[in-house]
């Protein structure tokens, strides 16, 4: 059963940094690109960020660029979402989601996300 | 910034046929996908590459395009089919979008 399960989240003040990871588990990690999205209490979804199977291609919201990173531990089957200068705008529900392709295109498979909290 | 947009609700009785559209200028180009959620659950892919239903998706559930809009259809929509669906697809630069979404009210 292909299984995304997301860590880490939790509350934490503004321009503080918080490190998210997602175990992933029944597929071959390395073959998928990943991306992390979110989702601000009582709103919509937001594309936060992709990374290719390689790493080789990387992408990210113009809300988060240059704050947050992006990596993966393909011996490890794990994401990883470095997020630096945290603001209360970040707060959110952050999900982990497969790609269909080695490529950036979309999602077929997500993990349940964790909750981060940015507040004094 | 490229932006998709979709209608903030749609309506239908049980049984009647439900359309969500979304559009978007680089859908001629792009693919667009559907995503459905409900309430306190993580979203869940019902159509993808503009028309193809992933295994266990019923069969109500279809997707069309036509230049810069796409469609999700609900054939006989079911009170279990109320949730919010969000299209997606990427710009230009491959970065990711997603509509606002739309709530599906089926009464």
């Amino acid at each position: 059963e292909v299984q995304l399960v997301e860590s880490g989240g939790g509350l934490v003040q503004p321009g503080r940094s918080l490190r998210l990871s997602c175990a992933a588990s029944g597929f071959t990690f390395d073959d998928y690109a990943m991306h992390w999205v979110r989702q601000a209490p009582g709103k919509g979804l937001e594309w936060v960020s992709g990374i290719s199977w390689n790493s080789g291609s990387i992408g990210y919201a113009d809300s988060v660029k240059g704050r947050f990173t992006i990596s993966r531990d393909n011996a490890k089957n794990s994401l990883y979402l470095q997020m630096n200068s945290l603001r209360a705008e970040d707060t959110a529900l952050y999900y982990c989601a497969k790609d269909f392709w080695s490529g950036l295109s979309a999602f077929d498979i997500w993990g349940q996300g964790t909750m981060v909290t940015v507040s004094s | 910034s490229y932006e998709l947009t979709q209608p903030p609700s749609v309506s239908v009785s049980p049984g009647q046929t439900a359309r969500i559209t979304c559009s978007g200028d680089a859908l001629p180009k792009k693919y667009p996908y559907w995503y459905q959620q409900k309430s306190g659950q993580a979203p869940v892919l019902v159509i993808y590459e503009d028309s193809k239903r992933p295994s266990g998706i019923p069969e109500r559930f279809s997707g069309s395009s036509s230049g810069t809009m796409a469609t999700l259809t609900i054939s006989g929509a079911q009170v279990e089919d109320e949730a919010d669906y969000y299209c997606y697809s990427t710009d230009s630069s491959g970065k990711g979008v997603f509509g606002g979404g739309t709530k599906l009210t089926v009464l």
